[in-house]
This record gives C-alpha cells, structure tokens and sequence, in this order.
C-alpha cells in the first residue's frame, strides 16, 4: 500500500522560531492536505493543495505541493506556545475501479512539535 | 448539526464484547471515512463510503470489523468479540465528494478501551 514518510518525528523549538516539516510518497496524490491534532481531538484541516507546484499559505503556515506530486511541505513561521500539537500529512488520490469510484486518504506518521517559551 | 459529530465519546467494554460506534457526518457530505487510531500513533485507514456503498473496504483488520452507512449519513462501525488490540480512537471524518476542492473533516473520535 501506499506510504507517506514524515520527517521530523518530532521538534522542540523556542517560541518565535520557524519550523519545516515535510512528508514524501513512493505514489503520486491528487491532492495533499495538513491537518493539526490537539490532545483528545480529531484532526483538524489546516491547508488542502490541489496542483503540483501550488504554495498555499493560511495565516503563519505556508505549504506547497510538490511538483512531482510525490512531496509537500508545511512551514510555520514564528511559532507560538499554541502550535504544539501534532501536525499531519495526508495524501488523497481518486481511481475508478470495478466497485465505483474511491477516494483513499492516506496519512503520515505524524511531526509532535512543542514549543518552549 | 456544523460538524462531524461521532458517539459515543468514550467506550469501556470487555473483551468479547460487540460495541457499535456511531458516526455522523456533517449534512449533504457523500464521502465518509472511518480510522483508528492508536496511543502515540498515526491514523490507520479502516473503510471509506461513497453514498451508502463502500468501494474500499481495504482497511478492514479482521472479519470481527463491518460498517454501514443509511440513507448517505449516518453510518456505523461495528466491532464484534472485541479483543484487547483494538483498543483505540477511533476517528470519523466527511467530505463533499463530487466538489472540488475535496476536504475531509474529522470528528472528536470514538475512545474504545477494551479490557
């Protein structure tokens, strides 16, 4: 099956700094997205990216599509107490097969940032 | 109601148990996906529906694990003889399939503890 790779596991950074994140496939995607996990919650979307090459920014997060289609990025500038959390990739991609038409979200493994003041 | 919402909250059972988990997803979305999740671990892929079918069942671990989805909502994920290993959040989410953009959301999840 497919597997994304997400690097770092984990940060610990001081509050102010910039943090890069990156998740890579050995498949392509039809779309990435960046989802950020809080303790006892579900996920919850950050940036979707929808073309190779595609810089998306929301707020103080920044992430890009890989022009292979293959790779994306999250950047987080100046980073505040409230960015811990886990941050996650996922790579989504639609095939039609016998059974109909599926959408399979895929996950990475996950970056665990803290941040000290 | 404005978002995925999923129950119950928290799930204590014993082993050798049936529990159902339930799901539901924020209105007119078509897609819905089911995920487990285990302490300290990433999200594991359990089953996908478009409307009330589900073209990939793939993620299913074992035949003591089905779902259904009625009338393109609510759907329902049971685990039958539940055993220790399973043990885990279990984690829904809905999209708008035929839009685009496509974006998943996530409900609070399902914390199934089995002893």
């Amino acid at each position: 099956g497919q597997q994304l790779n997400q690097s770092p596991q984990s940060m610990f950074i001081q509050e102010g700094e910039d943090v890069s994140m990156n998740c890579t496939s050995s498949s392509i995607f039809n779309t990435w997205l960046w989802y950020k996990q809080d303790p006892g919650e579900g996920p919850v979307l950050l940036i979707a990216l929808y073309k190779a090459g595609e810089l998306t920014s929301n707020g103080r997060l920044t992430a890009q599509f890989g022009i292979t289609r293959k790779d994306s990025f999250l950047n987080i500038s100046a980073s505040i107490p409230s960015d811990v959390g886990i941050y996650f990739c996922a790579g989504l991609i639609r095939s039609v097969g016998a059974t109909g038409t599926a959408s399979k979200l895929t996950f990475g493994t996950g970056t665990r940032l803290q941040v000290t003041l | 109601g404005a978002g995925v919402s999923q129950s119950p909250s928290n799930k204590v059972t014993e082993k050798g148990k049936d529990v159902e988990l339930r799901c539901d997803p924020i209105s007119g979305h078509t897609a819905l996906y089911w995920y487990r999740q285990r302490l300290g671990q990433g999200l594991e892929f359990l089953i996908y529906f478009q409307g009330n079918s589900a073209p990939d069942k793939s993620g299913l671990p074992s035949d003591r694990f089905s779902a259904e989805r009625t009338g393109e909502s609510v759907s329902t994920l049971t685990i039958q003889r539940t055993q220790q290993e399973d043990s885990a959040v279990y984690l829904c989410a809905s999209s708008l399939e035929q839009a685009i953009p496509r974006k998943p959301y996530f409900g609070a999840g399902t914390r199934l503890s089995v002893l």
